[in-house]
């Protein structure tokens, strides 16, 4: 069965320094792997994805994400994190066997808290 | 951005009454998709389509239904609301069919809160 795995709930993090939020995943076939955001309130905006070639994919905001195929893993970065960063974030795979209208396969979310 | 919209953003209702949650995308995507997510907690599928008279149930079972008359239009009815229908519902949609597609983007709308008192 494909998953995936968020194992921070929160992560904290100062203004100006780097962040990571970590995801991995297990699927069968080749993966398809996204990220979006959540602000409170609100619907899922799509920060980026990774379907083949590069593995380090750059996305909206300022966030890049690193596919590592043999950790099964790909984490959302960014150099240096602004206030306005604080949310809900998602990592997803889409269904490589096109189940169900190949729906996205949702970690829990991690609350991301950036501090002045 | 996306160009999905849903309809009402939040919603108050009694218990036993009906409610249809109203979800329109005009990107002409075949594909659409219902979530449930109650509040910090991760996304469950409740209903799909593949297009235009396709409806399909999710991984999560869910005392509502959906209709898919147009391409543009996937609403979502509950004919007796209850407490425990109480959650956010964000709909969603994407291009392409077939396995070939499966790197397509699925773009959210921007949610109804639905609270069942």
């Amino acid at each position: 069965a494909q998953s995936v795995a968020q194992p921070e709930d929160q992560v904290n993090v100062a203004e100006g320094n780097p962040l990571t939020v970590k995801c991995t995943y297990s699927v069968s076939g080749n993966p398809y792997l996204f990220w979006y955001v959540q602000y409170p309130n609100r619907g899922l905006q799509f920060l980026l994805k990774y379907i083949t070639g590069d593995n380090l994919v750059k996305g909206s905001y300022g966030f890049e994400a690193e596919f590592n195929k043999s950790q099964t893993s790909f984490h959302l970065k960014k150099p240096s994190a602004l206030v306005s960063d604080s949310a809900l974030y998602f990592c997803a795979v889409r269904d490589a066997y096109y189940n169900q209208g190949g729906k996205l396969i949702f970690g829990q979310g991690t609350e991301l808290s950036v501090k002045p | 951005e996306a160009d999905i919209y849903q309809t009402p953003r939040y919603l108050v209702i009694g218990t036993g009454k009906k409610i249809t949650l109203e979800c329109s995308q005009t990107m002409g995507h075949d594909k659409m998709y219902w979530y449930q997510q109650d509040p910090g907690m991760e996304l469950h599928l409740i209903h799909y389509s593949y297009g235009v008279n396709s409806t399909e149930k999710g991984d999560l079972s869910s005392e509502s239904t959906v209709s898919r008359i147009r391409t543009e239009h996937f609403p979502l009815t509950l004919e007796s609301a209850r407490p425990s229908h109480t959650s956010q519902y964000l709909c969603a949609s994407s291009d392409g069919l077939g396995q070939l597609s499966s790197g397509n983007t699925i773009y959210f709308g921007e949610g109804s809160w639905l609270t069942v008192v």
